[in-house]
C-alpha cells in the first residue's frame, strides 16, 4: 500500500459544480497535512493547510478524518480556472520533516 | 519578491557528467528541500535541510549530494549523471519543518 494515495481522475465537471477529492494516508502518526495545486509543467502551489477541526477558504473546504486516515478537499462553484492537478501532502510522522506527496488528482472544469 | 529561485531552468547533460542545480531563497527560511517529479510518481524527496550545516536524506538520495553552508542556498549536486536522473527537480523552503513549503519553478534536466 502506498503511503499516500489519491484517485488520479480525471474528474470532469461542469462550471458551477461541487467536486470532492479524498486522499488516504497510511501512517497514523502523521501530523501535518496540506493540499497543493499544480498546473501543467509548473511548480506546486499551496492551496491550503488542513487542520484537525476542518477549515475553509472561500470556495474550498478541507477536512481531516484521523480515524479513517484520510483528508478531503471540497471545491464549490467550480471555475474554469480550477482546472489543475491537486496534490495532497502528508508528513511521515511525529517529529519528522519528511513529506510524502500523493501523485495527484486531475480536475477539468468544463464550460 | 523573488521567493525561491532555481537555476538553470533547463539543462541537458551527457551520461557521466556532473553538475550542480542551484537553489536560493530570500525569505530567511530554515527548512529547505529538493524533490524530483517523474510522470505517474509524484514528487519524491531527495534531500532536505533544517538549517545551515544540517542536511539529511530523503526517499531517493542515491546519486545526489547536498550541502547547506548558508541559510539562503541549498545546491544539489549530481555526481555522475545517469539517464534515470532525467526528471524535473523542484527546490522548496519553509519557515519551519511543519510549515507549508514554497516551491521554485523547477529545473528540467535531461540526461542523454
Amino acid at each position: 500500500r502506498k503511503e499516500v494515495e489519491q484517485d488520479p481522475g480525471p474528474f470532469n465537471v461542469p462550471e458551477g459544480a461541487t467536486v470532492a477529492f479524498n486522499c488516504t494516508y497510511s501512517n497514523s502518526a502523521s501530523q501535518s497535512f496540506f493540499w497543493y495545486r499544480q498546473d501543467c509543467r509548473k511548480e506546486p502551489k499551496l492551496l491550503m493547510s488542513v487542520y484537525s477541526s476542518g477549515n475553509e477558504d472561500g470556495r474550498f473546504t478541507a477536512q481531516l478524518n484521523r480515524a479513517s486516515q484520510y483528508i478531503s478537499l471540497l471545491i464549490r462553484d467550480s471555475k474554469l480556472s480550477d482546472s489543475a492537478t491537486y496534490l495532497c501532502v502528508v508528513n511521515r510522522g511525529s517529529g519528522t520533516y519528511k513529506y510524502i506527496f500523493g501523485t495527484g488528482t486531475r480536475l477539468k472544469v468544463l464550460a | 519578491n523573488a521567493g525561491v529561485t532555481q537555476t538553470p531552468k533547463f539543462q541537458v547533460l551527457k551520461t557521466g557528467q556532473s553538475m550542480t542545480l542551484q537553489c536560493a531563497q530570500d525569505m530567511n527560511h530554515e527548512y529547505m528541500s529538493w524533490y524530483r517529479q517523474d510522470p505517474g510518481m509524484g514528487l519524491r524527496l531527495i534531500h532536505y535541510s533544517v538549517g545551515a550545516g544540517i542536511t539529511d536524506q530523503g526517499e531517493v538520495p542515491n546519486g545526489y549530494n547536498v550541502s547547506r553552508s548558508t541559510t539562503e542556498d541549498f545546491p544539489l549536486r549530481l555526481l555522475s549523471a545517469a539517464p534515470s536522473q532525467t526528471s524535473v527537480y523542484f527546490c522548496a523552503s519553509s519557515e519551519m519543518g511543519r510549515s507549508p513549503q514554497h516551491f521554485g519553478d523547477g529545473t528540467r534536466l535531461s540526461i542523454l
